[in-house]
């Protein structure tokens, strides 16, 4: 059983070039959430998918969009990255849709 | 929207000692307050959770407690140990619909550092 996985765990990327972080979770939960976290600023959501086929915006969706593959994986895509995206990144997942209960370890990016 | 504040931004005690954070939040519709532990280079871990038809919850050395009047509640960590160093978060969330269900809004962290 291995939670929440996050690949990569690290990324460097050039300003507008294109990217996915993938996320699965092996939980059989409904819900599943991207965030990211920036320094002094608590953890901030993106998107989550309350169900496999829905998805939703969360404080701070753009310049981002979301696919929830199937139950178990949910990617977060930057099509044109920007400084501003630089941040850890967050998946996480719960069988309550109230809020995440089980996060990943997270993807560092870094966008020059 | 959401908006919670949370207290102290660091908090640095001796082992043994008790910890307390603090977290107030803005609207009164929001009904379930989680609390995460983040370690170094990890990702949040949560950690207890209380729904806003309980005052009080405990489990072994932690405890959260609620007040729906004041919009405030806090984190207790007794005996603490140099193990509970982490940047603690709370988060506040409502479920009154459809379009709420999972937008957790959270504090912006506490560093807690237990000095052996």
């Amino acid at each position: 059983n291995a939670g929440v996985t996050q690949t990569p765990k690290f990324q460097v990327l050039k300003t507008g070039q294109s990217m996915t972080l993938q996320c699965a979770q092996d939980m059989n939960h409904n819900s599943m959430y991207w965030y990211r976290q920036d320094p002094g600023m608590g953890l901030r959501l993106i998107y989550y998918s309350a169900s496999e086929g829905t998805t939703d915006k969360g404080e701070v969706p753009n310049g981002y969009n979301v696919s929830r593959l199937n139950k178990r994986e949910f990617s977060l895509r930057l099509e044109s990255a920007a400084p501003s995206q630089t941040s850890v990144y967050f998946c996480a997942s719960s069988e309550d849709p109230r809020g995440a209960k089980f996060f990943g370890p997270g993807t560092r990016l870094t966008v020059l | 929207g959401e908006n919670v504040e949370q207290h102290p931004s660091t908090l640095s005690v001796q082992e043994g000692d008790s910890a307390v954070i603090k977290c107030t939040y803005s609207d009164s519709a929001s009904n379930y307050f989680p609390w995460y532990k983040q370690e170094l280079g990890k990702g949040p871990q949560l950690i207890i959770d209380i729904r806003s038809n309980v005052g009080e919850k405990k489990d072994q050395r932690i405890a959260v407690t609620l007040n729906k009047t004041a919009k405030h509640f806090s984190l207790h960590i007794t005996e603490t140990q140099p193990e509970d160093s982490a940047v603690y978060f709370c988060a506040a969330s409502t479920n009154a619909g459809g379009t709420s269900y999972g937008k957790l809004t959270f504090g912006q962290g506490t560093i807690l550092t237990v000095h052996p």
